[in-house]
């Protein structure tokens, strides 16, 4: 089965500063990547994914990139804000039947 | 609120009782989906439903675990001889087949296993 990994667990920025989340997979057949924010106590909230006929989709400040050939998808966020702060999940689906997820990066955003 | 619905938001049982949990999906979407989230942890695929058929289920999925969704609209998810281990967050998450893949999740069931 898929085995998604993700890096790093926790991640502390400056207000303004960018953030990078990198995630990995190992099924080739995987073909949609999302990205959500969990905010303590909340559901997940899709925030941005990627097809895999897609090399990057940008969203403001959100940016997402695939690359299919090393398996690894990665997010980008630019000018952080507090409210930016929360765990981030990365997941892997192959066509939607089954959905695996990282095991979460939690954001801090410092003031 | 037209999203994904949950109910009942908290349940406490002993150890050994059976739970039932139910999930209303978005009107048009024909997926379901139910995880398990225990703290720390992304989610956990359990199941999936396509209308009423169950396409999908986790080999990490133990014999207690039931899930159904008779109609092809709202879901239930039972666990029986409940233990403490079960204690999690059940999330149910629900998506249209054209746009494959894009889930929105619901508020969750947060279970504790005395």
């Amino acid at each position: 089965g898929e085995n998604v990994e993700q890096h790093p667990s926790t991640l502390s920025v400056q207000e303004g500063d960018s953030a990078v989340i990198k995630c990995t997979y190992s099924d080739s057949a995987s073909n949609y990547f999302p990205w959500y924010k969990q905010e303590l106590g909340k559901r997940p909230q899709l925030i941005i994914d990627i097809r895999s006929n897609v090399g990057e989709k940008k969203d403001q400040r959100i940016a997402v990139t695939l690359n299919k050939t090393a398996k690894h998808f990665s997010l980008h966020i630019t000018e952080t804000q507090p409210e930016d702060s929360a765990v981030y999940f990365c997941a892997a689906s192959n066509n939607g039947n089954q959905f695996y997820f990282g095991t979460g990066t939690s954001l801090t955003v410092i003031p | 609120d037209t999203g994904v619905s949950q109910d009942p938001r908290h349940k406490i049982t002993k150890r050994g009782q059976n739970v039932t949990f139910r999930c209303d999906p978005i009107s048009e979407h024909n997926r379901l989906y139910w995880y398990r989230q225990t703290l720390g942890q992304g989610p956990e695929f359990l199941t999936y439903f396509q209308n009423e058929a169950q396409l999908e289920k986790s080999r990490l999925l133990s014999d207690r675990f039931s899930a159904e969704r008779p109609k092809g609209s709202f879901s239930t998810l039972e666990i029986q001889r409940t233990e403490q281990g079960d204690s999690a967050m059940y999330l149910c998450a629900s998506s249209r087949d054209s746009l494959a893949g894009t889930q929105y999740f619901g508020p969750g069931t947060r279970l504790l296993v005395l």
